[in-house]
Formats: C-alpha cells, sequence, structure tokens
C-alpha cells in the first residue's frame, strides 16, 4: 500500500464548479505539500501544510493531523486549472525534513 | 528573481552511455533535491543537497549520482543508462534544509533513452 494515497485519479469538471481533491497518508509526517504540475513538466509548489487551513485566492487546503488526511478545494473552477494535482508529505522516518514521499497525482480537468 | 533553472530541458541518450543534467538553485537557496519522474512510478526522491553535503539518498541504484558545488548548484550523473531511466528530472530548491520551508521546482530534464 502507498503511503500516500489520492482521489479521484481522474477529475472533469464545468467551470464554475467546487472542486476537492483528497489526500490519505499512513505515516507521520512534518508537513504536507500541495503541488500542482501543468503539462509540459514543471511543478509549481501551491501549498505546504503542517496543520489548520491554508486559503490563495480561489485555492484552499486543509489538513487533518489526527485523522491523516488532507483536502485542496477550488472554488469557482476554470480551464486554466486543468493540471496534475499531487500531494506530497515529508515523513518523520525519512533522515532528511526534504524527502518527499508522492501520491500518484489527480488529473484536474476543467471544461468552458 | 530568477527561478530554478535546469539545464538542458531535453536529452536523448542511447542505452549504455552516461548524462549530466545540471539545477542551478534560486539565488541564496542552498538546498537541492532531485526527483524522478515516470509514469509507471510517479515522482520519486532521488537525492537531497545541501552545502555541498548529500543530506539523504533515496532507493536508487549507484549509477545514480550527484554533486553540488559551492555556489548551490548541483549536477546529477547517470552512468550506463538503460531504457527505464527515461524520464523527467526534476530539480528543486530551498533556503534551507528541515521543516516549514517551501519548495521551488524548476521545468525539468526530459531524458529519453533509446
Amino acid at each position: 500500500k502507498n503511503e500516500v494515497e489520492q482521489s479521484p485519479q481522474n477529475l472533469t469538471a464545468q467551470e464554475g464548479e467546487f472542486i476537492t481533491i483528497n489526500c490519505s497518508y499512513s505515516v507521520g509526517i512534518s508537513a504536507l505539500h500541495w503541488l500542482q504540475q501543468h503539462p509540459g513538466g514543471g511543478i509549481v509548489s501551491l501549498f505546504m501544510l503542517s496543520s489548520g487551513k491554508k486559503k490563495h485566492g480561489r485555492l484552499i487546503a486543509t489538513i487533518n493531523i489526527q485523522e491523516k488526511h488532507s483536502s485542496l478545494h477550488i472554488t469557482a473552477s476554470h480551464p486554466r486549472d486543468s493540471a496534475v494535482y499531487i500531494c506530497a508529505v515529508n515523513p518523520f522516518s525519512s533522515g532528511s525534513a526534504r524527502q518527499l514521499t508522492f501520491g500518484s497525482g489527480t488529473q484536474l480537468t476543467v471544461l468552458p | 528573481k530568477a527561478g530554478v533553472t535546469q539545464t538542458p530541458r531535453y536529452l536523448i541518450k542511447t542505452r549504455g552511455q552516461q548524462v549530466t543534467l545540471s539545477c542551478s538553485p534560486i539565488s541564496g537557496h542552498r538546498s537541492v533535491s532531485w526527483y524522478q519522474q515516470t509514469p509507471g512510478q510517479g515522482l520519486q526522491f532521488l537525492f537531497e543537497y545541501f552545502s555541498e553535503t548529500q543530506r539523504n539518498k533515496g532507493n536508487f541504484p549507484g549509477r545514480f549520482s550527484g554533486r553540488q558545488f559551492s555556489n548551490s548548484r548541483s549536477e546529477m550523473n547517470v552512468s550506463t543508462l538503460e531504457l527505464g531511466d527515461s524520464a523527467l528530472y526534476l530539480c528543486a530548491s530551498s533556503l534551507a534544509t528541515g521543516d516549514f520551508y517551501g519548495y521551488t521546482f524548476g521545468s525539468g530534464t526530459r531524458l529519453t533513452v533509446v
């Protein structure tokens, strides 16, 4: 079983819809990251969380440490939000906090 | 400010050859991490360098190596290339190693081994 599980794997939404992507992990962590990857490969770091909730524009990320679960929400989705969203964690077991363990990603497609 | 720069962007190599990829971090960032992304395995951690020292290494064979220079630029080398090494190689830089520092990723080097 992967240490980081994301759902759904694929998500298609209409422009304007509210979107939720979920991430569950099975190990103790020091931080959780949400990343966005557009076609062509470049990755953008959206959020780094260790507790609570963060908001940036139309994006909201929450984490529940006790339940080992995080969600990424996108309000008023737009076609330019189409990308792969990746959840990654810094496990306590790694020798360095920099060793990220990644989920398999969620491919989001927002239709106009 | 300039982002993380990876060169080259694309590379085609023949099985058995070796390859060197370069990563220039954001000015002032001292930590550089390398990752491999393949369709089958997704993103996997390769290694991390901080102040010219390898801090951590992922579960990859010894054919994968790296180094960091005094200006924080990093290189990774893959020797005796195999078809399975075809992947997108990403590096990320941050201010320091340790908790609560965000990452900035480069655009990656896409390596194709034929």
